[in-house]
């Protein structure tokens, strides 16, 4: 089946403590993009990826760290998590970057 | 700056009451309009892509529509299936890698 894996679903972590949110997909994808949805915000994207080893800021990247070193597979990190990163994060894919996306099912960070 | 404004925020409808969603834009160069739904606790899910102004896509009960500032999605005789959060997305020259959302609108279908 055709999808985008993240994980984990929950997490609740304390400030500063180190945390990386894994995203694979299986669809041979070249795009791949990370977003953080908050009420009242609506979708935000953090970082993306054009292809393996091409990564760029979105529009609220402060406080993440992304890689692509695969095609399926871009991780993301905080490095020191403070509350205010709490959140709903989706990863997506496309085919490319004008694509329809592909989201996962979401991780909902608590950062304490 | 790139905008998408959606209205109105939430939408209640009776069973069978049609009716229509806006997404209001201004972007510089569109390149291409998202519509998206999304269901509690799941990721978005792609719908319809629109192109150009005078675009139109059909899927089941719903159909969008695009002009050169606004995209309507319009339901008609919805069910209560079709109660879902629906997402708006644009695409502009300037960063096309980019997708700049809307807050969406909260849709609820009474049976």
């Amino acid at each position: 089946e055709a999808q985008v894996t993240q994980n984990p679903r929950y997490l609740i972590t304390v400030t500063g403590k180190k945390l990386t949110v894994t995203c694979s997909q299986n669809m041979n994808h070249e795009y791949m993009s990370w977003y953080r949805q908050d009420p009242g915000l609506g979708l935000r994207q953090i970082y993306y990826s054009m292809n393996v080893e091409v990564t760029d800021k979105g529009d609220v990247p402060e406080g993440y760290k992304v890689s692509r070193k695969e095609k399926r597979n871009f991780p993301l990190i905080l490095e020191s998590p403070s509350p205010n990163q709490t959140s709903l994060y989706f990863c997506a894919s496309s085919y490319t970057y004008n694509s329809p996306l592909h989201f996962g099912n979401g991780t909902r960070l608590t950062v304490t | 700056e790139d905008q998408v404004t959606q209205s109105p925020e939430a939408l209640r409808l009776q069973e069978g009451e049609s009716s229509s969603l806006n997404c209001s834009y201004t972007v510089s160069g569109l390149r291409g309009l998202f519509w998206y739904r999304q269901d509690p606790g799941k990721g978005p899910e792609f719908l319809f892509t629109l192109y150009s102004a005078g675009e139109e896509k059909e899927k089941e009960r719903l159909k969008a529509t695009l002009t050169k500032k606004e995209s309507f999605l319009h339901i008609t005789a919805p069910k209560p299936e079709d109660s879902a959060t629906y997402l708006c997305a644009v695409q502009a020259g300037r960063g096309a890698q980019k997708l700049v959302f809307g807050q969406g609108t909260r849709l609820t279908i009474n049976p």
